[in-house]
């Protein structure tokens, strides 16, 4: 099982950016997968999650708005699209994979390497 | 602030008995399944337990969790100096339909 995002890089406030994780070593359109980020020096922060046909999506306030995750069972590839980039979203960013398709009974089993991001002007 | 409450630090020395405590609410703790997650330096999270007990092919037997209402606890036994990592309690919270994190302990091995 493998996860690799790509898509991160330095961008300016306001901009947009997409974020992909390229999952192999499994079915992927089995499983839900997640977007959690990691602000530097702090502690981990759930994000999304989209179910493993893309019917149900999940997100944190704080993503609901700017933030849109989305699949593509084809490509094996989870994105997840950041609008009006702020400096507070200055984070790494893993995709993850959910053990269960049940959110409440879910654990994230297998995890990439993580997209890093910076929003500055 | 962490909608999970765990202690910032801990700290034990090579040998002994630590816990991690993570406190939640009838929300997330009480009725659904809590995870813990251990991240060694400049990498990504590892799932450590799952479903408040369980632990994936290739942990010890060292690590160990529970969980009593609205709170979950994860023991390490047998302390190593390779244990040294931020430990993260996670569960999912029914009232804000998401994920929740604790803000992560880290341990240091003295």
């Amino acid at each position: 099982v493998q996860m690799v995002e790509s898509g991160g890089g330095v961008v300016q406030p306001g901009r947009s950016l997409r974020l992909s994780c390229v999952a192999s070593g499994f079915t992927f359109n089995f499983f839900t997968m997640h977007w959690v980020r990691q602000a530097p020096g702090k502690g981990l922060d759930w994000v999304a999650l989209i179910s493993y046909d893309g019917s149900d999506k999940y997100y944190a306030d704080s993503a609901k708005g700017r933030f849109t995750i989305s699949r593509d069972n084809s490509k094996n590839t989870v994105y997840l699209q950041i609008n009006s980039l702020r400096p507070d979203d200055t984070a790494v960013y893993y995709c993850a994979r959910a053990s269960t398709n049940l959110p409440s009974s879910a654990s994230l089993d297998f995890w990439g390497q993580g997209s890093r991001v910076t929003v500055s002007s | 602030q962490s909608v999970l409450t765990q202690p910032p630090s801990a700290s034990g020395t090579p040998g002994q008995r630590v816990s991690i405590s993570c406190s939640g609410s009838s929300s997330n703790i009480e009725t659904n399944t809590v995870n813990w997650y251990q991240q060694l330096p400049g990498t990504a999270p590892k799932l450590l337990i799952y479903a408040n007990n369980q632990r994936p092919s290739g942990v010890p037997d060292r690590f160990s969790g529970s969980k009593s209402g609205t709170s979950a606890s994860l023991a390490i036994s047998g302390l190593r100096s390779e244990d040294e990592a931020d430990y993260y309690c996670s569960s999912w919270d029914d009232g804000l339909k998401g994920g929740v994190f604790g803000g992560g302990t880290k341990l240091t091995v003295l």
